[in-house]
């Protein structure tokens, strides 16, 4: 059983460009947690979606970020016109379902900013 | 709001002693609490959980302590291997409205074991 699949590793940008961070969750699981990470801290949340919504997108910077899972193929992470103040590390996690489930992260995307 | 510290930054032992690591939540509402270590470059790792309504619970070398009056969660891992340097993370379950769910990470403890 796959764990949860995130590609790519590593992802450079020129400030201005759009960044598609891709994440497979574990099998039969059906919710996707999208985190971010700086150096020397914690994960923060970003937003919990579930096949075809979000469900909670309070961590969302309200402008230029966005993300989906749809029917079909990865959830995304996507960033439009990147900032250097987004270089950090993006964690996906999954989980079978709500309530107390523990969630398995991947190995995460780092996106550097030029 | 918001909260999940922990009081030790940094941690060294040696190798085969016991180390403890300490978090402080601020949620009284928080149901369910996890530890994660990462190791350089790597993604969290699942280690143990707790749930809310238990106060100690024991699995391989580690275990982990809740004290739901104080606020205050901790690992304890025995006979510390340089395999267990990385950094800790405790996590918080954190109810939302409508049902949903989110964890609220600490910042970290980075634990370093010497041989």
């Amino acid at each position: 059983n796959a764990g949860v699949m995130q590609n790519p590793r590593h992802l450079v940008r020129r400030r201005g460009q759009e960044a598609r961070l891709r994440c497979s969750p574990m099998k039969g699981h059906s919710h996707v947690y999208w985190y971010r990470q700086l150096p020397e801290e914690g994960l923060k949340f970003m937003v919990y979606l579930q096949k075809e919504n979000i469900i909670d997108e309070s961590g969302m910077p309200k402008e230029r970020f966005s993300a989906e899972f749809p029917k079909e193929g990865p959830s995304i992470l996507r960033i439009q016109q990147v900032v250097r103040g987004d270089s950090a590390a993006y964690f996906c996690a999954s989980s079978p379902r709500t309530d107390q489930e523990t969630q398995y992260f991947g190995p995460g995307t780092r996106l550097l900013v030029l | 709001g918001e909260s999940v510290g922990l009081h030790l930054p940094t941690l060294s032992v040696q190798e085969g002693d016991n180390s403890i690591i300490n978090c402080a939540y601020s949620n009284s509402a928080s149901d369910y609490f996890i530890w994660y270590k990462q190791e350089s470059g790597k993604g969290p790792q699942f280690i143990i959980d707790i749930r809310s309504n238990m106060d100690k619970r024991q699995g391989q070398r580690v275990t982990v302590l809740l004290n739901k009056t104080v606020k205050h969660l901790s690992l304890q891992i025995a006979a510390t291997q340089p395999g267990d340097s990385a950094v800790y993370f405790c996590a918080e379950n954190l109810p939302q409205r409508g049902g949903s769910e989110k964890l609220v990470f600490g910042k970290g403890t980075k634990l370093t074991v010497n041989p």
